[in-house]
């Protein structure tokens, strides 16, 4: 089992619509969590990081955490074309102070 | 300035050259990483260093060596260059507290031709 699985296909989200994002990790203990956005070509960029259970809200952003169910999740409001981005879930486990990334998801926003 | 400067941007070389690519960090950090990201295929981890003294190998380190020459710098190598070793590549850094993110820099895009 892959340490940070992110499974959705590309996501296609229209203008003014929420994009929902969500990973899932392997290891019970993790004890943070972070979300990144990748344009192409372009290094990952820290955006949320939430460590405890329930919603954390910044701006348009909101990350989900329920640690008893091992997933974590982003919710982009209002989705505009500027966030059209590949988003990377990364998770720090218990002991091992190095993140696990996911593959990341591609979201595609249409005008 | 970046906090995490990578030199050089670009870079494209021969199959067989010996080819260094360079990272800095201001942030003050003791961890130092170098990922390499081909398409469709995330991160992947090649050294990792918790500080100057300490260096790990990551998932793909073979074909790579790196060098901490100081708490802020940390280069990686490759000893004879691949066509596969063709892609980007990011150094990263974060502080010890497990609330720390990773700070990466711009990335360098290597083509072996």
């Amino acid at each position: 089992q892959k340490e940070v699985e992110q499974n959705s296909g590309p996501l296609s989200v229209p203008e003014g619509a929420i994009a929902s994002l969500n990973c899932t990790y392997s290891d019970r203990g993790s004890q943070s969590f972070f979300w990144y956005r990748q344009y192409s070509g372009k290094s990952p960029e820290l955006i949320m990081s939430i460590y405890s259970n329930g919603d954390k809200e910044d701006g348009r952003f909101t990350a989900q955490l329920n640690k008893a169910s091992q997933y974590v999740s982003l919710l982009i409001r209002d989705s505009q074309p500027s966030d059209s981005a590949t988003y990377l879930c990364a998770v720090r486990g218990w002991g091992n102070n190095r993140l696990a990334f996911g593959k990341g998801n591609q979201v595609v926003v249409i005008p | 300035d970046a906090d995490v400067t990578q030199t050089p941007r670009n870079r494209i070389t021969k199959t067989g050259k010996r080819i260094m690519l360079e990272c800095s960090q201001t942030k003050g950090h003791d961890r130092m990483y170098w990922y390499r990201q081909d398409p469709g295929l995330g991160l992947q981890l090649i050294y990792y260093s918790f500080d100057v003294k300490d260096i790990n190998k990551g998932e793909i380190s073979d074909g790579y060596s790196v060098s901490r020459q100081a708490q802020a710098k940390f280069s990686l190598s490759l000893e004879s260059a691949i066509p596969n070793q063709t892609a980007l590549y990011f150094c990263a850094t974060s502080g010890t507290s497990a609330n720390y993110g990773y700070t990466f820099g711009s990335g360098t895009r290597l083509t072996v031709v």
